[in-house]
């Protein structure tokens, strides 16, 4: 079945020790979101790949880096994970910027 | 940019029950607006959309109505079962720039045997 697929699952990483995040998708769309969602909220994007153009959102932090080097992948880098960082991320995909996403399982970041 | 508000926080029903969730939103110029139901460690999954031209879809046990008038959607469940325990969240799309989906705050729904 054609999907988003989001590894690990699960992540624990050292307060300031970069870590990276990955996402790869079956289903051929055009752009891949990542998504912040902490505890009982809802999810915040912090940015979005259509194609290769990359669109930041104004509030996402500089901590947070992305890499798309092909359709199929998408990397979410943390450079200095803080205690405030620990959440799930979630990859999304549509096929266009209108319409449905289809999102991923997520990665549980644990920071210690 | 669009704001979303979603209420309840919390619903619980017995089995066999209806579920309503509201949600209202601010740009009288959206023009999409998914639900999404997520489970405990998993990924939001699309259960339902609608679009502006339509004022209701249905799918099943599912169904989705919109007043464009009013700017508010509601998601009804019938025929409740425990698996529908779910966080169920709204989303309306912005109308200008990337037309990005904002996110209600979820509705935890709890269906009881």
């Amino acid at each position: 079945d054609a999907m988003v697929i989001q590894n690990p699952r699960y992540q624990v990483t050292q307060f300031g020790k970069p870590v990276t995040l990955s996402c790869s998708q079956t289903l051929n769309h055009n752009v891949m979101y990542w998504y912040q969602q902490k505890s009982s909220q809802a999810p915040k994007l912090l940015f979005h790949y259509y194609d290769k153009d990359f669109n930041n959102e104004a509030d996402t932090p500089d901590n947070f880096q992305s890499r798309r080097p092909n359709t199929s992948f998408c990397f979410l880098d943390i450079r200095s994970p803080g205690l405030g960082d620990a959440a799930m991320y979630l990859c999304a995909t549509s096929r266009e910027r209108r319409g449905g996403y289809t999102f991923g399982s997520g990665t549980r970041l644990t920071v210690v | 940019g669009e704001n979303v508000e979603q209420h309840p926080s919390t619903l619980s029903v017995q089995e066999g029950d209806s579920a309503v969730i509201k949600c209202t939103y601010s740009d009288s110029a959206s023009n999409y607006f998914p639900w999404y139901k997520q489970e405990l460690g998993k990924g939001p999954q699309l259960i339902i959309d609608i679009r502006s031209n339509v004022g209701e879809k249905k799918d099943q046990r599912i169904a989705v109505t919109l007043n464009k008038t009013a700017k508010h959607f509601s998601l009804h469940i019938t025929e409740t079962q425990p698996e529908d325990s779910a966080v169920y969240f709204c989303a309306a799309s912005e109308s200008t720039g990337f037309q990005k989906l904002v996110f209600g705050t979820g509705t935890r729904l709890l269906v009881s045997p």
